[in-house]
């Protein structure tokens, strides 16, 4: 059974920097044909691509956020993390890692809500 | 890059069928396969269509996805709607670079 879920910070300030991370079971980081995405949402709005790395360990960034993301993965541990540096109150959303099988992002986590707010 | 345009909003009745659009704003929309996920309230979305017109399992053949080259558009059918089908529908595809791109969303009223 294919799950994925984030932990991270619920509150972070702003200026600081998010570490969000998704830990995966029912699959290996190192498959082929399969990589992690964060997604993002904002309340009431709508989805939004962050970043993804593939099982080959590249990795591709939204060309607007590019500056203050950073994906990486520890396979061993099954795990993917994103940092965003210098966080704002309109990067307040819920985050989502979801796999990727080919092009499709077939198995999603529940999603994290982070609030930034001093 | 591009933007995926999509209706607000659409409703329908029961029984009925809805289609829902998805318009690539520049390049080709059968350039990069299209992806259509629903998204019920306070859930993640689900993959209701892969890859232009590919159900998942479990997903009912009221579902279908095409693409259209002259309008440059995706479209998601849904036939026979159900109550249960109420939800946002977000298309998606890929630039060249590998980078998503998700359509602004649906809300689809079943009333």
């Amino acid at each position: 059974q294919v799950t994925l879920k984030e932990s991270g910070p619920v509150l972070v300030k702003p200026t600081e920097t998010l570490t969000l991370t998704c830990t995966v079971s029912g699959f290996s980081l190192s498959n082929t044909r399969m990589g992690v995405s964060w997604i993002r949402q904002p309340p009431g709005k709508a989805l939004e691509w962050l970043a993804h790395i593939l099982s080959s360990d590249a990795k591709f960034y939204s060309t607007s956020l590019k500056s203050r993301l950073s994906i990486s993965k520890d396979t061993s541990n099954s795990q993917v993390v994103l940092t965003m540096t210098n966080m704002d109150p309109v990067d307040t959303a819920t985050y989502f890692c979801a796999r990727i099988l080919d092009y499709t992002f077939d198995y999603w986590g529940q999603g994290s809500l982070v609030t930034v707010s001093s | 890059n591009f933007m995926l345009t999509q209706p607000h909003s659409v409703s329908e009745s029961p029984g009925k069928t809805v289609i829902i659009s998805c318009t690539r704003s520049s390049g080709s929309i059968a350039t990069n396969y299209v992806q259509w996920y629903r998204q019920r309230p306070g859930r993640a979305p689900t993959t209701v269509i892969y890859e232009d017109n590919q159900r998942p399992f479990g997903v009912p053949d009221r579902f279908s996805g095409s693409i259209d080259s002259s309008s440059n558009s995706a479209s998601l059918t849904i036939s026979g709607l159900k109550t249960e089908d109420e939800a946002d529908y977000y298309c998606q595809s890929y630039d060249n670079d590998n980078h998503a791109v998700f359509g602004g969303g649906t809300k689809l009223t079943v009333l």
